[in-house]
């Protein structure tokens, strides 16, 4: 079965520019993460969905960040505008809800992101 | 808040030594606590996940354990071997408003020399 899908796998853009990263959940899933890696903060939880919703967008740091996920099969991460201190490697993971019970989280093999 | 601990942030071993690392998470209702493994350029990598209704969970080479009460959890790899190097992170679950998510800790390095 095919994994959680992210695109562009790298991408390389100028300050200020847009960036759209995408992301395509396990299907059958029902929870969608977005996450973003670096070396000083570690595995950040930006923004989750749940059934299409989101549910906590906390972890989103500025207003130039924004998620949305139009149906079951399909999140984007927008930044807009970009900055350098944006340059990380972002995570998509999805999971499935237990009747009641956690469910392990499977992650995309992620956007690294680098902003000139 | 919520928050999990991990520690050490880096660990060297010998191959064939054992590995430990550990964490102390904050919320009392966290009831699920996976491991994952990440490699170097690649995706975290589920590889043992532990309930709160068991206290130690075994899967070959790899266990870990559950304190409940004292709020800390344990990896634990036998054996080592130079693949086992990677960066190992824990994670705890966190219950808010019906809805799931996970708290991760910091990460521990470990490398296993030959």
């Amino acid at each position: 079965d095919a994994g959680v899908i992210q695109s562009p796998r790298h991408e390389v853009t100028e300050m200020g520019q847009e960036v759209t990263l995408r992301c395509k959940p396990i299907s059958g899933h029902d929870y969608l993460f977005w996450y973003r890696q670096t070396m000083m903060r570690g595995l950040e939880l930006l923004i989750y969905f749940n059934n299409n919703v989101p549910i906590d967008d906390s972890g989103m740091p500025e207003d130039r960040f924004s998620a949305k996920m139009p149906n079951a099969s399909f999140s984007t991460l927008k930044i807009q505008p970009s900055e350098p201190r944006d340059s990380a490697v972002y995570f998509c993971a999805s999971s499935l809800s237990g009747t009641g019970r956690n469910q392990p989280q499977h992650f995309g093999d992620g956007t690294r992101l680098s902003i000139l | 808040g919520e928050n999990v601990e991990q520690h050490p942030s880096t660990l060297s071993v010998q191959e064939g030594d054992s590995a430990v690392i550990k964490c102390t998470y904050s919320d009392s209702a966290s009831n699920y606590f996976p491991w994952y493994k990440q490699e170097l350029g690649k995706r975290p990598q589920l590889i043992i996940d532990i309930r709160s209704n068991v206290g130690e969970k075994k899967d070959q080479r790899i266990a870990v354990t559950l304190n409940k009460t004292a709020k800390h959890f344990s990896l634990h790899i036998t054996e080592t071997q130079p693949e086992d190097s990677a960066v190992y992170f824990c994670a705890a679950s966190i219950r808010n408003t019906g809805f799931q998510k996970l708290v991760f800790g910091t990460g521990t390095r470990l490398l296993v020399s030959p």
